[in-house]
Formats: structure tokens, C-alpha cells, sequence
């Protein structure tokens, strides 16, 4: 089984729809992060979260907010889905900051989001 | 984060060793390289990481110039399964993000 499990993997919804990422973690990490990659632009972080009570804000957080309902699960919500939030969406987790001892980032498998 | 430099794609035979540079010239005394591959769409791989040591694992190996501007990822055999994006990245070692600056990255195509 996967250390880092992304549900849906694929959904395709309408303009204005509610839709929710769930992502949960076996690897015990503390903290979790939601990226979006687009073609061309590489991966850009929308929220990341050091623990269940700490929530932040990464590149481009509009139109998204985040759930860390426990240790290992961190949800991404968007409230009113637009076609511009049309993207490959990644959970990641990581037991410390990825820069401190080389602490790497472990990344689910991806939900391809798809807004009509 | 300093920006890093990357060929778009490189080819490599089968069985021969990959070496991917990446220049990094502003980088800071303080931020490690770190290569990242992904998969044809699938969640980004740790490969490696090094702040000025050469470094050496199960996967592959970096080497860090003595300036620290420029560094080359090395897969000593590359097979077919290698074929990805790979993407070097700066970052410095403390801070309260996880934000990675993935870039463009290079597309290694292993061939036959």
C-alpha cells in the first residue's frame, strides 16, 4: 500500500461544484503540503500544514482551502470549482522541513482534477 | 531559493550512465541541491540531496562543484525505467516552508 494515499485520483466536475481531496499518510509525518502542477509551470504549493493545529498559506491559495482533520490526513477543498483549477493536484509529507538534514518530501500519486 | 539551470532533455543509452547537469550560480552557502524525478504524471521521487560534499546512494550520485554553481546527476546504468522529468532544486536548509521550486526540469529519455 501507499505511504501517501490521494483520493480521488480522477474527477471530473462542473463550474461551481464543491469538490474535496482527501489525502492520508501512513509515514507518520507531522507535516503535510498540497501542491498543483500545470503544464509548464512546474509545482506550486497551495497550503502546507506543520502539525493539526497549524495551518499556512503557500503561492496560491485563492479559491482553496485545507482540513488537516488529524495527523495523517490533510483535505483540499474548493469551494466553487473554476476550469482554471483544471490540474494534476499532489499531497506530500515530510517528518521535517525538507531543507534541515535533507529531509525529503514523499508524494502521493496525484489527483487529476478536471473542471468544466 | 537561488534558481537553477537545466538542459530541457537529454537522451541516453540503455545501460550507459546518465549525467544531468544543473547550474546553480547564485546559490547561497547555506542551501543543498536536491534532485526530484517524476514519472510520467506521477507523484515527484526523492532522488538525492548534497550541500557541498559528493553524495552517493542506491540511485544515483551528485557531484557538487568546488564553487558550488553547477552540480551533475549521475545514474551510474540508466534503464528504460529512468526515462522521467528530473529536477534539481535549491533550498535552504532552515526555514518553515516546503516550498520547492521545481523549475522546468530536464526530460531524460532512455533509449533502447
Amino acid at each position: 500500500d501507499a505511504d501517501v494515499t490521494q483520493t480521488p485520483r480522477n474527477r471530473i466536475t462542473k463550474t461551481g461544484k464543491r469538490i474535496m481531496l482527501e489525502c492520508s499518510q501512513t509515514k507518520g509525518h507531522d507535516r503535510m503540503y498540497w501542491y498543483r502542477q500545470d503544464p509548464g509551470l512546474g509545482l506550486r504549493l497551495i497550503y502546507y500544514s506543520f502539525d493539526v493545529k497549524d495551518i499556512n498559506k503557500g503561492e496560491i491559495s485563492d479559491g482553496y482551502s485545507v482540513s488537516r482533520q488529524a495527523q495523517a490526513k490533510f483535505s483540499l477543498s474548493l469551494e466553487s470549482a473554476i476550469p482554471n483549477q483544471t490540474a494534476l493536484y499532489f499531497c506530500a509529507t515530510s517528518d521535517a522541513n525538507p531543507g534541515t538534514g535533507g529531509r525529503e518530501l514523499f508524494f502521493g500519486e496525484g489527483s487529476r482534477l478536471t473542471v468544466l | 531559493d537561488a534558481k537553477t539551470t537545466q538542459p530541457p532533455s537529454m537522451d541516453c543509452a540503455e545501460g550507459r550512465a546518465a549525467n544531468l547537469p544543473c547550474n546553480h550560480s547564485t546559490i547561497s552557502g547555506n542551501e543543498y541541491v536536491y534532485w526530484y524525478r517524476q514519472i510520467h504524471s506521477q507523484g515527484p521521487q526523492y532522488i538525492i540531496h548534497g550541500l557541498k560534499n559528493n553524495e552517493t546512494n542506491e540511485m544515483a550520485s551528485l557531484i557538487i562543484t568546488e564553487d558550488r554553481k553547477s552540480s551533475t546527476l549521475i545514474l551510474p546504468h540508466a534503464t528504460l525505467r529512468d526515462t522521467a522529468v528530473y529536477y534539481c532544486i535549491v533550498r535552504v536548509r532552515s526555514g518553515n516552508t516546503g516550498k520547492l521550486i521545481f523549475g522546468q526540469g530536464t526530460t531524460l529519455q532512455v533509449k533502447p
